[in-house]
């Protein structure tokens, strides 16, 4: 199994302002997503994050508002950029393991634009 | 495409009674691989069970049951004598074959009361 430590569990931000959330792996891992999960809503893939190269980002987030680096197997980083109370939600970071048959999920980043 | 539905979007039963949550998919692919999970109040997701397309066997494990029928295109999930503990929103998911991010369906939110 993998292990997950995302940071910050949670945030309070003021609009118009950026915060960055990390997402470290305790073993390698060939694919990293990012979710998001809005409040009372089912989970919706934001980008798949490759290793070396650009994310890859689902119809609706582009780069400029979702930032996404990975500059090893273990580690990405998911930044949510001039907010507004629309991206109030819980960003979740998540794994596939050995094999691509399990998937794991950090305990997510609880955020709140005020 | 791919595609999964869990039509109830609440349910309350009073403690000890026996639930099903549904789940319905849609894929064109004959790998696959279903998936339950559980996220209480803390956000975190639980992760519950997974089964690939090739193992029709339905699974127990405690008091909860999975019922998997390819020909139904159904993947339903049952609690015996339900708890308050049992409280939660329960997502079903879908992945194409390994090493694709999971699609999930809206959730159920499970309310047990004693």
């Amino acid at each position: 199994s993998a292990v997950i430590s995302q940071k910050p569990s949670r945030d309070i931000c003021q609009r118009g302002t950026s915060l960055t959330i990390q997402c470290q792996v305790d073993s390698q891992v060939t694919m990293m997503f990012w979710y998001r999960q809005q409040p009372g809503q089912s989970l919706t893939l934001i980008a798949t994050a490759n290793q070396g190269s650009e994310a890859t980002y689902e119809s609706g987030f582009v780069i400029d508002k979702f930032p996404i680096s990975r500059p090893n197997l273990t580690f990405s980083t998911l930044t949510v950029s001039n907010m507004s109370p629309e991206d109030s939600s819980i960003y979740l970071c998540s794994v596939l393991g050995i094999g691509g048959d399990e998937a794991f999920f950090g305990q997510g980043t609880r955020l709140t634009v005020v | 495409a791919q595609k999964v539905t869990q039509a109830q979007t609440e349910i309350s039963v009073v403690e000890k009674e026996d639930v099903t949550l549904d789940c319905v998919y849609e894929t064109r692919d004959t790998t696959y691989y279903l998936f339950w999970y559980k996220q209480p109040p803390s956000g975190e997701l639980v992760f519950l069970i997974r089964r690939n397309s090739f193992d029709e066997q339905n699974e127990i494990s405690g008091r909860y049951s999975w019922n998997f029928q390819k020909s139904t295109s159904s993947f339903n999930f049952t609690i015996t004598a339900s708890q308050v503990v049992d409280s939660a929103v329960y997502f079903c998911a879908l992945r194409r074959q390994a090493g694709t991010a999971l699609i999930f369906g809206k959730g159920t939110t499970l309310s047990v009361s004693s």
